[in-house]
């Protein structure tokens, strides 16, 4: 059973650009989390997806966007990229409705480098 | 707002020995906690899962505790290896669905 993978697993980019990121689930996942991963604030909760209906938001700018399609697939967008949004960038993929019962699989992540 | 408090410094242990982990939780009372290990330049790989109502849970030679009282979950390593080497980060459900509050984590050091 393949993993949660993401792409691309590197990307630099310039202050005032625009980054979309790719999360493909475990097949058969239809929940879908974002997170980001910095050495001062730890992993934050950036949205949560499910069957294409955004269920929860952490607090970010609006700047962060996200959207999920009909095969679970998930993107993440940051527009008018800031230094401050360099990081590692996780997704998550679950197979429950509910937060009870259900282990979160991480990709490997998306280390984005603002410059 | 939930606060998740891990002891930011590592623990360095020798191999064989016992590691212990501690996280506590304020302003909150989460139905569930779970532990994920994370390696360098990796994701993290979830571990174990307790729920309010249980006081113990085990995984080969991994144990979680979660005292709702203390408002506080242990994490143990037993027999620890050099292979446990990793940082360790508990997670509280929120409440609302998938999503997860982390602590900043601990890193574990186990030492031949």
């Amino acid at each position: 059973k393949a993993g949660v993978t993401q792409t691309p697993r590197y990307l630099i980019k310039t202050r005032g650009q625009q980054v979309t990121l790719s999360c493909s689930p475990i097949s058969g996942h239809r929940s879908v989390s974002w997170y980001q991963q910095t050495p001062g604030q730890g992993l934050q909760f950036l949205f949560e997806y499910f069957s294409e209906t955004q269920r929860n938001k952490g607090n970010f700018p609006g700047r962060f966007s996200g959207r999920q399609f009909s095969n679970s697939r998930s993107e993440m967008n940051v527009s008018t990229l800031e230094l401050g949004d360099s990081a590692l960038y996780l997704c998550a993929s679950s197979s429950g409705w509910e937060t009870v019962n259900t282990e979160a699989f991480f990709g490997q992540g998306t280390r984005l480098t603002v410059v | 707002s939930q606060k998740i408090e891990q002891n930011s410094e590592a623990l360095n242990i020798q191999e064989g020995k016992t590691a212990t982990l501690t996280c506590n939780y304020t302003n909150y009372s989460p139905a569930y906690l779970q532990w994920y290990r994370q390696d360098p330049g990796r994701g993290p790989v979830f571990l174990l899962l307790i729920r309010e109502n249980e006081k113990e849970k085990r995984k080969e030679r991994l144990k979680v505790t979660f005292d709702t009282t203390l408002k506080q979950s242990l994490f143990h390593v037993t027999a620890s290896q050099p292979a446990d080497s990793a940082t360790y980060l508990c997670a509280l459900d929120s409440g609302g669905y998938n999503k997860l509050i982390f602590g900043a984590g601990t890193r574990l050091a186990v030492h031949p």
